[in-house]
């Protein structure tokens, strides 16, 4: 059982860029979510998925898109990449949205 | 009014000592309410969630005040280990988690 994994742990990207950030877990979680967390800023929900096919943006969601095509995989896509994306980045995942959010480990992302 | 509002620390204090930490919310239709904790370049993790009866875990002791709109955590006989940062989290109907700005802890040897 290896509770939230992120991939990767960390990644420098160029302005303009694009990547997916990966996020699974395998404790059969309905709510999965994506944060940033910023110095001074704490963590800032940026989309949220209640279930397979079903996604909500978050509080700062512009510059993001996800998808949840399973139960387990919930992937963060940047589209194109720029400097006020650089941040640390959290998925996390719980049976419903408000008992225990299980984290993971956190992409630490830099965009130059 | 910022939605979940903390000391902004941070904390130094001795190993043994008592430290309290506040913490303040908006909005008023929040329904559940925790205190995770943070250690440093890690994921935050659940520490407890905090009842209006107040709830105690160990030397841990959170507390809730629905009128006044604000949560509390009690830390007794402070350990090194405790040195973390500890974020105030608040949730409404929605499910969505609302994440104070932590307040770092450092317990002194």
């Amino acid at each position: 059982n290896a509770g939230v994994t992120q991939t990767p742990k960390f990644q420098v990207l160029k302005t303009g860029q694009s990547m997916t950030l990966q996020c699974a877990q395998d404790m059969n979680h309905e709510y999965m979510s994506w944060y940033r967390q910023d110095p001074g800023m704490g963590l800032r929900l940026i989309h949220y998925s209640v279930g397979a096919g079903i996604t909500d943006q978050g509080e700062v969601p512009n510059g993001y898109n996800v998808s949840r095509s399973t139960t387990e995989d919930f992937p963060l896509r940047l589209l194109s990449a720029a400097p006020s994306q650089t941040s640390v980045y959290f998925c996390a995942s719980s049976l419903t949205g408000v008992v225990t959010q299980y984290f993971g480990p956190g992409t630490r992302l830099l965009v130059l | 009014r910022k939605e979940v509002e903390q000391d902004p620390g941070p904390f130094n204090v001795p190993e043994g000592a008592t430290v309290a930490f506040n913490c303040t919310y908006s909005n008023s239709a929040s329904q559940s309410f925790f205190w995770y904790r943070q250690d440093c370049r890690k994921e935050p993790k659940l520490l407890m969630s905090v009842y209006s009866s107040g709830n105690e875990d160990g030397r841990f002791t959170a507390q809730l005040n629905r009128a006044s709109q604000y949560i509390s955590l009690l830390i007794r006989d402070s350990k090194l280990s405790d040195s973390a940062t500890y974020l105030c989290v608040v949730s409404g109907s929605n499910y969505k988690l609302t994440f104070g700005k932590g307040t770092l802890l450092t317990v002194n040897p």
